[in-house]
């Protein structure tokens, strides 16, 4: 069976310092891999998207970025994180609908 | 654009009374809908897909496409249907990227 693995579960960084949250996919190849956040009152925002190894399509404008050096391996990064950074990220992957999500990254940017 | 939108950010009913939570969608071609759940403490979850036509714990979502609406109903509610609960679109069909609305949080009273 598929799982999807996300860490750290927690994570308080200060701001101007760089960022890391790594996501990986089990059971399945070639998954289409996603970064949604979830910051309150403002519900799931798609941030970044990837249908391939290498392959990344951003859907805002911000201070992140994402990579995906391996198939089933999906990074977010940031090289100083801002204080508007906060907020809670989820890791998903598909091969068809529906979307199966990772349990999450709780960021505090202080 | 593709656009959900789910008005009420918070939803309170009695044991036993029906539920139901609105979702509306903006979308120029034929959309996929679906609802998701995130019960406390767990990861997000997909709970039903229009498509399927299925009942799942009591829910049921029609999808009208000439009010381009899409809310999920229950008869009777049940203390564990509190939940966050958020309505999602996928529009473009080759990246399967969901669109979400921003969540109605239900508590259901004893």
């Amino acid at each position: 069976s598929q799982t999807i693995h996300q860490w750290p579960a927690t994570l308080v960084q200060p701001v101007g310092s760089p960022l890391s949250l790594e996501c990986t996919v089990e059971g399945t190849s070639n998954p289409n891999l996603y970064w949604y956040r979830q910051a309150a009152g403002r519900g799931l925002q798609l941030l970044f998207y990837s249908v391939g190894i290498g392959q990344i399509s951003s859907e805002v404008p911000q201070n992140l970025s994402a990579s995906r050096p391996q198939d089933r391996q999906f990074i977010l990064s940031s090289k100083k994180l801002l204080l508007s950074d906060s907020g809670f990220y989820l890791c998903a992957w598909s091969r068809n609908s529906p979307l199966h999500f990772g349990n999450g990254t709780r960021l505090t940017v202080t | 654009a593709q656009r959900v939108t789910q008005p009420e950010k918070l939803l309170s009913v009695f044991k036993g009374a029906p539920v139901e939570l609105k979702c509306n969608y903006s979308y120029s071609g034929s959309p996929e809908l679906f609802w998701y759940v995130q019960y406390s403490r767990q990861r997000l979850q997909l709970l039903l897909r229009h498509i399927s036509r299925e009942s799942i714990k009591g829910f049921t979502a029609d999808l009208n496409k000439g009010e381009t609406s899409f809310h999920l109903k229950k008869p009777f509610a049940q203390e564990e249907d509190s939940a966050m609960y958020y309505c999602a679109l996928v529009g473009a069909q080759g990246a399967q990227k969901l669109v979400f609305g921003q969540g109605t949080r239900l508590t259901i009273n004893p």
